[in-house]
């Protein structure tokens, strides 16, 4: 089983609103990601969980809280959304995220956000 | 898609095949990825190539490595209408401790009758 689930499938948002997207495995892998994915263009890192500890934030902005709460849930809190955040986000999950070695990353379906 | 380059499209007929390229810059990536989206859909895992193979052959699909020129291609025989869809291309890069996965573009996959 490869799968990553995500919920909700889409979401629809005002600027003032707090939401959170949600993403479970059940792989046993100990690294998850989120991804945010534009229109025709391929995803942006956002955050990787390894082992539950947040490892990378790629200068992502604080309306964007992520949360670890066990190895096979990740959870993405949205918080006074800008429409410009409106996208694909991608949730994904592979077996440690280090070493270097084989860690290929199984994605989830996504969440289509739209902000309004 | 910083350093992976991708041509952005490609037309086929139904029946021929399919050839996608892709280049890379970093010598050290390990691991090479071919992934799949449908529209609306998330990235479905079709391939990959360790970097010390030169070809991976899977059903339909064949992937070519020339680690020389950095150069990767995913062949696809038979392109069927289900076979649209954006194909992207990755390298893993271990970088800080973690691995990152480096994206092309992606290369959107028409096939007509």
């Amino acid at each position: 089983d490869t799968e990553v689930t995500q919920t909700p499938k889409h979401l629809v948002m005002g600027m003032t609103n707090k939401k959170s997207l949600k993403c479970e495995q059940h792989m046993g892998h100990r690294a998850m990601y989120w991804y945010k994915q534009k229109a025709k263009k391929p995803p942006e890192l956002m955050f990787v969980y390894s082992y539950e500890k947040l490892s990378i934030n790629e200068s992502v902005p604080s309306r964007f809280s992520p949360e670890c709460p066990n190895s096979s849930l990740l959870n993405l809190h949205l918080h006074a959304l800008q429409p410009e955040d409106s996208a694909l986000y991608l949730c994904a999950s592979s077996q440690d995220g280090g070493t270097g070695s084989t860690d290929t990353q199984y994605f989830g379906p996504g969440t289509r956000l739209t902000v309004l | 898609g910083e350093d992976v380059e991708q041509s952005l499209f490609l037309s086929v007929r139904e029946g021929d095949s399919s050839v996608i390229n892709c280049t890379y810059t970093d010598s050290s990536s390990t691991y090479l990825y071919w992934y799949k989206q449908e529209p609306g859909a998330g990235l479905q895992l079709l391939t990959y190539i360790f970097s010390n193979m030169d070809m991976k052959q899977d059903q339909r699909l064949t992937v070519l490595l020339n680690k020389k020129d950095k150069h990767l291609s995913l062949r696809i025989a038979d392109t069927q209408t289900g076979d649209s869809a954006i194909y992207f291309c990755a390298e893993i890069r271990f970088s800080g401790g973690y691995n990152k996965l480096i994206f092309g573009a992606g290369t959107r996959l028409a096939v007509h009758p």
